[in-house]
């Protein structure tokens, strides 16, 4: 059974700094892409990063590009999201989500998702 | 703002057949699959449609998906108590390059 934990939200102050991480498990970690997707309170969907299979490549939305950071560890099976420079629209439940192939392209698509991990930025 | 254009709400009466519709563009729906996510209250979302009208194992059948130009549209029929969630149509945008969502649809059962 594939399972997907998300870690380390919390409160943080504008321009702060959190990493957000995504234990998985119940399949081989190495052989998908991975995708962070976020939902501010009450509001819809947006993608925020994803990384291949291997993490050489990684993808960014143009709200975060320069401020957020995706990686993995495959011998950890764990998926990472460095934050910084954290703004108050940043604040939103964020879902780790597996993607259904290797390599991040539009051939795929997010099949496994998290529970979600809250981030809230205030001051 | 969402990308995708979908209506804020749906209801219906058990046993009847619903349909949400989700529109879109040439970048995005016209010329890319769709897919469609179930997120229960206090829950992850789980796809439900894939590749226009594909279904997992372990989803009914009571649930359907099509596409057509730059629209999709999710059917529920026979509905349940236990279908009253909200809805997410998603689709590739190539501008992006990643997924776009729609804004949700709330099913409401009566």
């Amino acid at each position: 059974e594939v399972q997907l934990v998300e870690s380390g939200g919390g409160l943080v102050q504008p321009g702060g700094s959190l990493r957000l991480s995504c234990a998985a498990s119940g399949f081989t970690f190495s052989s998908y892409a991975m995708s962070w997707v976020r939902q501010a309170p009450g509001k819809g969907l947006e993608w925020v990063s994803a990384t291949s299979g291997s993490g050489g490549f990684t993808y960014y939305a143009d709200s975060v590009k320069g401020r957020f950071t995706i990686s993995r560890d495959n011998s950890k099976n764990t998926l990472y999201l460095q934050m910084n420079s954290l703004r108050a629209e940043d604040t939103a439940v964020y879902y780790c989500a597996k993607w259904s192939s290797y390599y991040y392209d539009s051939s795929g698509y997010p099949d496994y998702w998290g529970q979600g991990t809250l981030v809230t930025v205030s001051s | 703002q969402s990308v995708l254009t979908q209506p804020p709400s749906a209801s219906g009466t058990p046993g009847q057949r619903v349909t949400i519709s989700c529109s879109g563009s040439s970048s995005n729906i016209g010329s890319n699959y769709v897919y469609w996510y179930q997120q229960l209250p206090g829950t992850a979302p789980k796809v439900l449609i894939y590749r226009n009208n594909q279904r997992p194992s372990g989803v009914p059948d009571r649930f359907s998906g099509s596409k057509s130009g730059t629209s999709a549209s999710l059917a529920i029929s026979g509905l349940r108590s236990e279908d009253e969630a909200d809805y997410y149509c998603a689709a590739w945008a190539d501008s992006l390059s990643g997924p776009v969502f729609g804004g949700g649809t709330k099913l409401t059962v009566l």
